[in-house]
């Protein structure tokens, strides 16, 4: 059984910053792309950041480009967001997900998703 | 960037059937038939219902079904139950090499 669990929110200043991790296990982590997904209180789902399995290729969405890093750890099994210079529109539930697929020639959706982790930027 | 369209809420009796409807464009639904749909409940994660357009995954109710044409997606939910009952997101990949995600649609059981 696949599972993704999230760690590392919490409460932060505007400016600050934290490290998200997401512990996988049931599958081969190395072998699938992985995805950070946000829901800000009361809002839809915004797709944040994408990491290839070996990590040579991200993508991020605007907002956060410049200010937000996703890595992997492929011995640990763990995938992370690094967030620095928090605003408050960055508070939000915060999903590591499973991607399958290459999206390019064969399939491409979030397959599994964790519980998330709640990121509050306030003063 | 911008997110997909999709109507705030939809509604029906139970045993009926209702659409949403995923528009976005060229460059992201119409590009790709890489559509899939999410099933949220109150305080809990996202829940995959359709993928590639048109695909269930081993164990979603064959209630459910998604279809596409041109810049639009669907997700048609019959024999509505009242544990239908949630918030259904769509997404898609996009010319970008990113994703986008759906404004997302209530769904309420009269």
């Amino acid at each position: 059984e696949v599972q993704l669990v999230e760690s590392g929110g919490g409460l932060v200043q505007p400016g600050g910053s934290l490290r998200l991790s997401c512990a996988a296990s049931g599958f081969t982590f190395s072998s699938y792309w992985m995805s950070w997904v946000r829901q800000a209180p009361g809002k839809g789902l915004e797709w944040v950041a994408n990491i290839k399995q070996d990590g040579s290729e991200k993508y991020y969405v605007d907002s956060v480009k410049g200010r937000f890093t996703i890595s992997r750890d492929n011995a640990k099994n763990s995938l992370y967001l690094q967030v620095n210079s928090l605003r408050a529109e960055d508070t939000a539930v915060y999903y590591c997900a499973r991607r399958v697929g290459y999206c390019t020639s064969t399939s491409c959706y979030m397959a599994e998703w964790g519980q998330g982790t709640l990121v509050t930027v306030s003063s | 960037q911008s997110a997909l369209t999709q109507p705030a809420s939809v509604s029906g009796s139970p045993g009926q059937s209702i659409t949403i409807s995923c528009t976005g464009t060229s460059s992201d639904v119409g590009g790709y038939n890489y559509v899939s749909w999410y099933q949220q409940h109150p305080g809990k994660a996202p829940k995959l219902m359709i993928y590639d357009v048109s695909n269930r995954p081993s164990g979603v109710s064959n209630r459910f079904s998604g279809s596409k044409s041109g810049n639009t997606a669907s997700l048609t939910i019959s024999g509505l139950q009242a544990e239908d009952e949630a918030d259904y997101y769509c997404s898609s990949y996009t010319s970008s090499s990113t994703h986008v995600f759906g404004t997302g649609t209530k769904v309420t059981v009269l």
